[in-house]
């Protein structure tokens, strides 16, 4: 089993839906979660980190479940510029900032 | 952008040879790691470099190693290539002691095994 499972879509979208990416991750000690966005051909680049409190940042919000050991990310009405693979992301712990990263979710937002 | 620099930008090689892939570091930061990432898939962790030292390796043969000099930058070097390690190659830089997990990746080397 991978330590981070998510499906790998594609999710195509309309401008202005609301769409919503799951991921599970098997360590249950794990303590840090984040989603990265990555663009075609681009390297990765921190989305926002997911609190058990949850957390929003605009039309971005991360929910994290530890007892269902499963991290949420929403986009609200969906932009033509959010199409971009969104990763998902725990910091395994080996004693160093080690990420691990799932497949990640293709995210097509269509006009 | 991060500040964070890789070179080359492209490579192509032939199975049974060498390559060298460098990465500059964002400034001020003291750690370095190296991640694999094949077509469709996550970058997986190669392993990381802190003052000089590997402190951590994933689950990588030995003909994958590298290299942290004193001004943090690193290298990556991988012997005998071979078909799968067709990739693009990512360098994250990080300061240890800050926010954790917040790494910092430079534009890639993608490199072409045939």
């Amino acid at each position: 089993r991978k330590e981070v499972e998510q499906d790998p879509g594609p999710f195509n979208v309309p401008e202005g839906a609301t769409v919503a990416f799951n991921c599970t991750y098997s360590n249950s000690a794990s303590q840090s979660f984040f989603w990265y966005r990555q663009d075609c051909r681009k390297e990765p680049k921190l989305l926002m980190s997911v609190y058990s409190s949850g957390n929003e940042d605009g039309r971005f919000t991360a929910q994290l479940n530890r007892a269902s050991q499963y991290i949420s990310l929403l986009i609200r009405d969906s932009k033509l510029s959010d199409s971009a693979t969104y990763l998902c992301v725990v910091n395994s712990l080996t004693g160093f900032q080690k990420l691990v990263f799932g497949t990640g979710t293709r995210l097509l937002v269509s006009p | 952008e991060t500040g964070v620099t890789q070179s080359p930008t492209h490579l192509i090689k032939t199975r049974g040879q060498q390559v060298t892939l460098r990465c500059s570091s964002q400034s001020g930061h003291n750690t370095v790691s190296w991640y694999q990432q094949a077509l469709g898939q996550g970058p997986q962790f190669i392993f990381q470099y802190y003052r000089e030292e590997e402190n951590g390796r994933g689950n990588f043969p030995p003909r994958f190693s590298g290299l942290q000099f004193p001004n943090y930058s690193s290298e990556l070097n991988v012997n005998a290539l071979e078909l799968d390690d067709s990739a693009l190659y990512l360098c994250a830089s990080s300061f240890s002691g800050g926010t954790v997990g917040e790494q910092f990746f430079g534009p890639g080397t993608r490199l072409t095994v045939l």
